[in-house]
């Protein structure tokens, strides 16, 4: 059964700093790895899709890691802002197009 | 291009009273999915139609929660009796094909489900 983890649940960085997000997968047999972003009360929003033979995507500030062997992604922000405030969340295309998600990262950028 | 669109945004009821979630997929979308998100937790993939037929209803429980998907459009969720613990955001998304896995899920903003 596949599982998702994510790590921290919770970070606060001050504005201005590069931070990582992780997120771990317990079986490798994925399609894709997507991250997602959720504001309070608000649905969710795609960041990054990765396919299963890549190894990393790139939107603006944003880079993505897979690396399906390990298990591992890992989303790196950079130059945070306060409007990066929010929740992320990993989750992976398994058999039959269904998403596995993690239970997210809650990031608090300070100004 | 339209977005996928949920009704209502929020709901409070009563336990062991019904409740029912409306989607609106975004147009030409085949796959349609709903999702329930509890506080803290990552969203949980509770029934999966293919058109007007059903994937996966796995982890819908059945006792208590049914969906439709008619003429392979719009959906709706229906609760009952609510139980506490079904306080939750239900999620609506969709997709164009969905099952091999290399197709983008666009999700609506949810409806906010508290149950007293």
């Amino acid at each position: 059964k596949q599982e998702v983890t994510q790590i921290p649940a919770a970070l606060s960085v001050p504005e201005g700093e590069n931070l990582v997000l992780n997120c771990s997968f317990t079986d490798s047999a994925i399609y894709n790895l997507q991250w997602f972003r959720q504001d309070p009360g608000k649905g969710l929003t795609s960041l990054l899709l990765i396919q299963s033979s890549q190894r990393e995507q790139t939107s603006g500030r944003l880079n993505a890691s897979l690396d399906k062997s390990s298990g591992r992604s890992t989303l790196y922000i950079a130059a945070s802002q306060p409007g990066d405030s929010a929740t992320y969340l990993c989750a992976v295309w398994v058999k039959g197009g269904k998403l596995i998600f993690g239970q997210g990262t809650e990031l608090s950028v300070k100004p | 291009e339209a977005g996928v669109a949920q009704s209502p945004r929020y709901k409070i009821i009563e336990k062991r009273q019904s409740v029912a979630f409306w989607c609106n997929p975004i147009s030409g979308h085949a796959t349609l999915y709903w999702y329930q998100q509890i506080l803290g937790q990552g969203p949980k993939l509770l029934i999966q139609f293919q058109n007007n037929g059903v994937v996966d209803d796995s982890q819908l429980p059945k006792d208590r929660f049914s969906a439709e998907r008619l003429k392979g459009v719009d959906s709706t969720l229906k609760i009952q009796p609510a139980k506490l613990e079904d306080s939750a955001v239900y999620l609506c998304a969709s997709s164009q094909k969905g099952l091999a896995g290399d197709n983008e899920q666009f999700f609506g903003p949810g409806t906010r489900l508290t149950v007293l």
